[in-house]
């Protein structure tokens, strides 16, 4: 396997704030990372694919300026919520892309839960 | 029609049984399959990979892919209550690496 962190796992933070949230693969490199949002007892959304040196490709409805990734090295992808407002309130979690050989696989970190009062 | 389908249950089974779940899907550009573990409020967890039509066993843990008929299962013998989680179903197509879920079927195993 691979491991992915997260950092926080957990955040509250008044409404009109930024928030950061990183995300590092720790024994691999991945020129990959991807962002996800959950929301309870549904299934994971990608909201965006974050690339090493480029800028992130984001999904259709996902807000570009609101949810800012740079991606500046091969191990760390951050996800900034700007001008977080209650409804931002959610489950994030990441993933990194591992290819080698014939495997492609996706590792995710733990999540971090964003409470926005 | 979603391109994954995915019994979201929950399923419930006693302690021991053979846990079974499934996925369907539409699009055969799919050639990557995943199953991933999750427990609440964690990041999932990969549990199974496989890339080809036929069974992969690990452990307690079977994964079987029928790529004629759009069809993956899991197999979880001797069920555990620590097998008590949210699992889903996730594919890759050849050519990229961005994963298409399935909803996710809640599973509880009751001691």
């Amino acid at each position: 396997g691979a491991v992915v962190s997260q950092h926080p796992s957990w955040v509250i933070c008044k409404s009109g704030t930024s928030v950061k949230i990183e995300c590092r693969s720790l024994d691999f490199q991945a020129t990959t990372m991807f962002w996800y949002r959950q929301f309870p007892k549904q299934s994971l959304m990608l909201m965006a694919t974050s690339n090493e040196g480029s800028k992130a490709t984001y999904e259709q409805g996902v807000e570009k300026d609101k949810f800012l990734i740079n991606h500046a090295s091969l191990t760390l992808s951050t996800l900034t919520v700007t001008s977080a407002h209650p409804e931002d309130s959610s489950f994030y979690i990441c993933s990194a892309h591992k290819f080698s050989g014939s495997a492609n696989e996706q590792f995710f970190g733990p999540g971090t839960r964003l409470t926005v009062l | 029609q979603k391109e994954v389908e995915q019994d979201p249950g929950p399923l419930s089974v006693p302690e021991g049984a053979i846990v079974s779940l499934n996925c369907t899907y539409s699009n055969s550009a799919f050639q990557y399959f995943m199953w991933y573990r999750q427990y609440s409020r964690k990041g999932p967890e990969l549990l199974m990979y496989t890339y080809s039509s036929g069974n992969k066993e690990d452990g307690r843990f079977t994964a079987q892919v029928d790529k004629s008929s759009k069809y993956i299962s899991l197999f979880i013998r001797d069920s555990q209550p620590s097998d008590s989680a949210t699992y889903l179903c996730a594919m890759l197509r050849a050519a990229g690496n961005k994963l298409t879920f399935g909803g996710g079927t809640r599973v509880l195993v009751k001691p």
